[in-house]
């Protein structure tokens, strides 16, 4: 089946500082990617959608500047939150989209704690 | 897409089978049922999805009532691994990039 990787799977960083979380899709191609966020006890929010060689579309609320999205390759997709805050700690989680399946398939998650 | 209502929480005995229902009563022709399930801390697992027919695979059964506006999931012999959030998501299938739309989903507790 079709496997969606995150790197890393959990990271704490110091406030003020950045952190780059990677989303690949193993054994597919993915034109679109989406990127959610899961506070505890809460559902998946999406974040931003991004679609291959061309700038993400970010879902209202959420800021651009702070959370860059890059989706360089049909593979690979790459989220960085600058300037981390504490209230930026969550559960980060990013889907791929399968141009052959028409099905989205979920990454494992990635753990940020900003401290 | 559609929205879905969900009990927030059900328990079920080990061994037992788990019928999570969802209400959808908004929902277009050519919009499809999935489910999904998010056991904690992960990311969430395709279980299955369906446009009219019932549908089975090797982890589930899914139940749409005629008229489509509601359906169940039914996990046929429960265990603990199996105590999750599941999540029923209505959207349209194949051609649409569009995001999936996650509500608040049931929180299913399997209890030995």
């Amino acid at each position: 089946g079709a496997v969606v990787s995150q790197h890393p799977s959990w990271v704490i960083c110091k406030s003020g500082t950045s952190v780059k979380i990677e989303c690949r899709s193993l054994d597919f191609q993915a034109t679109t990617m989406f990127w959610y966020r899961q506070f505890p006890k809460q559902s998946l929010m999406l974040m931003a959608t991004s679609n291959e060689g061309s700038k993400a579309t970010y879902e209202q609320g959420v800021e651009k500047d702070k959370f860059l999205i890059n989706h360089a390759s049909l593979t690979l997709s790459t989220l960085t939150v600058t300037s981390a805050h504490p209230e930026d700690s969550s559960f980060y989680i990013c889907s791929a989209y399968g141009t052959a399946s028409y099905e989205q398939y979920f990454g494992p998650g990635t753990r940020l704690t900003v401290t | 897409d559609a929205k879905t209502t969900q009990p927030p929480s059900m328990d079920c005995a080990e061994g037992r089978a788990a019928n999570l229902p969802c209400n959808h009563s908004t929902i277009s022709g050519n919009e499809y049922v999935y489910w999904y399930r998010q056991i904690h801390s992960q990311g969430p697992q395709y279980i299955i999805h369906g446009l009219k027919n019932n549908e089975t695979n090797e982890m589930a059964s899914l139940i749409i009532t005629e008229d489509r506006k509601s359906s169940t999931l039914i996990l046929p012999h429960a265990t603990l691994r199996d105590t999750a959030v599941y999540y029923c998501i209505v959207r349209v299938a194949r051609g649409s990039q569009g995001n999936l739309i996650f509500g608040k989903g049931t929180k299913l507790s399997v209890k030995p």
